[in-house]
């Protein structure tokens, strides 16, 4: 079965510097979206992305976040000055359609110290 | 507004023993909802969903889910639990009309007892 693969799966970088969360999603989804979940919190939306632009945002997405699809394939994350808080597991996710199951990654764990 | 309460954080079965976990939501709209599990250390994956077909829903791993509109529920189950389905298991509805978020339930981790 396709699958949505993330890169890195675990990364620690410290306060202030910049972070690319790599994903590549399953050839045919059109859709794609960010996630995140904070230890012991509830899975939380990011953003998604469609036709080359954001189309939705969620109030944790600030400026210091920003996505792209450079290559038609790999759909990134920026963390531009990570926070503390920004400490989470970050997950990709992809979907041929609105309403259409919502494939997920297995997820990137980024720690900020 | 769409959301979910999953009523149980944490949820203890013996292996063998059936498995019942709870959610409620609310929508404003006939609802598409999913349960999905994640494992330690892995990603969120697709148990099953419910987009207004047929009521009781199967998926994958003997699980099953039962919409109910009068009760605005849809509760996963399954007959006997086995040592992997030790995990998180979480509700999701879908934002309805026009949008593709998804509302995550807060989440139940179901251990199993041998």
């Amino acid at each position: 079965e396709p699958e949505v693969t993330q890169t890195p799966s675990h990364q620690v970088t410290q306060m202030g510097q910049e972070v690319i969360l790599r994903c590549v999603p399953i050839s045919n989804h059109l859709y794609f979206y960010w996630y995140r979940q904070i230890l012991g919190q509830k899975v939380e939306f990011l953003v998604s992305f469609y036709n080359n632009e954001i189309s939705e945002k969620s109030e944790i997405f600030d400026d210091q976040f920003s996505v792209e699809r450079p290559d038609g394939s790999n759909f990134t994350l920026k963390i531009r000055s990570t926070k503390l808080e920004d400490s989470a597991m970050y997950f990709c996710a992809g979907t041929t359609g609105v309403g259409n199951t919502i494939y997920f990654g297995e997820g990137s764990w980024l720690t900020v110290v | 507004a769409q959301s979910v309460t999953q009523l149980d954080s944490h949820v203890s079965v013996s292996e063998g023993t059936p498995v019942l976990l709870r959610c409620n939501y609310s929508s404003s709209y006939s609802p598409s909802l999913f349960w999905y599990v994640q494992h330690p250390n892995k990603g969120l994956q697709l148990l099953l969903k419910y987009t207004s077909a047929a009521t009781l829903v199967k998926g994958i791993n003997g699980f099953e889910a039962e919409f109910k509109k009068s009760e605005t529920s849809f509760h996963l189950t399954k007959p006997s639990a086995h040592m992997s389905d030790a995990a998180e298991y979480f509700c999701v509805v879908l934002r309805g009309w026009g949008g593709n978020q998804f509302y995550f339930g807060t989440g139940t981790s179901l251990t199993v007892i041998p």
